[in-house]
């Protein structure tokens, strides 16, 4: 079946330590990106990438990094530099044209 | 920047009921897209409009592009337990997404 995979459904991360968390696609999509979602918010864009080998920083990048080395393929790293990073991720893709995002399961990354 | 806001912020509805929920914005868009999220999981889209005044259904579920470019509306009929979620609405001004707050439906068995 086509989709969108993210590992683990859970992570929990040490002060100070960098985390990477998964997201494939099998959809054939261009585009990709990652969204952190807090308890009762809406969605905030972290990274996007229209194109393999090429991203964008959204509108709370700090303290993330991201790759896009295949297409099908979009880690995000959670660096130790991010203050806050208990949250809810989310990734998403879509072709460049139409721009309709489907998401994956999503994430929940814990600070311990 | 480009805001989205969705009303009502959360509604409780008996079983069986219509429900109603509207998305607008101070900009015109080109698309506007409903989705759905379950606790702990990834919003699942439910319709995708690309036409001013289109009107669509997916089985309970009718939403429209308002004339105006600025709004869009979900209508769920006959609710049942499993619309419980928060319902966000999307819209694409360019080539960039923005999405709403989220309206959040409980209902009532």
């Amino acid at each position: 079946d086509g989709g969108i995979t993210q590992s683990p459904k859970y992570l929990f991360r040490k002060e100070g330590q960098n985390v990477t968390l998964s997201c494939e696609q099998n959809l054939n999509h261009d585009a990709m990106y990652w969204y952190r979602q807090d308890p009762g918010q809406g969605l905030r864009l972290i990274y996007y990438s229209q194109i393999v080998n090429d991203f964008q920083k959204g509108d709370i990048a700090e303290g993330y990094s991201v790759s896009r080395e295949k297409k099908e393929s979009f880690p995000l790293t959670v660096t130790s530099a991010q203050k806050n990073p208990t949250a809810f991720y989310l990734c998403a893709s879509s072709t460049t044209g139409r721009q309709t995002q489907y998401f994956g399961p999503g994430t929940r990354l814990l600070v311990l | 920047g480009q805001q989205l806001n969705q009303s009502p912020q959360s509604m409780f509805i008996q079983e069986g009921e219509d429900v109603s929920m509207n998305c607008t914005s101070s900009s015109i868009f080109n698309t506007w897209l409903w989705y759905k999220q379950d606790p702990g999981e990834g919003p699942v889209l439910l319709i995708a409009l690309y036409k001013a005044g289109e009107l669509t259904s997916n089985g309970r579920l009718t939403a429209q592009f308002g004339i105006t470019r600025k709004d869009s509306f979900l209508n769920i009929s006959a609710s049942i337990p499993s619309d419980v979620g928060i319902y966000f609405c999307a819209g694409l001004p360019g080539d960039k997404v923005i999405f709403g707050p989220g309206t959040s439906l409980s209902v009532i068995p």
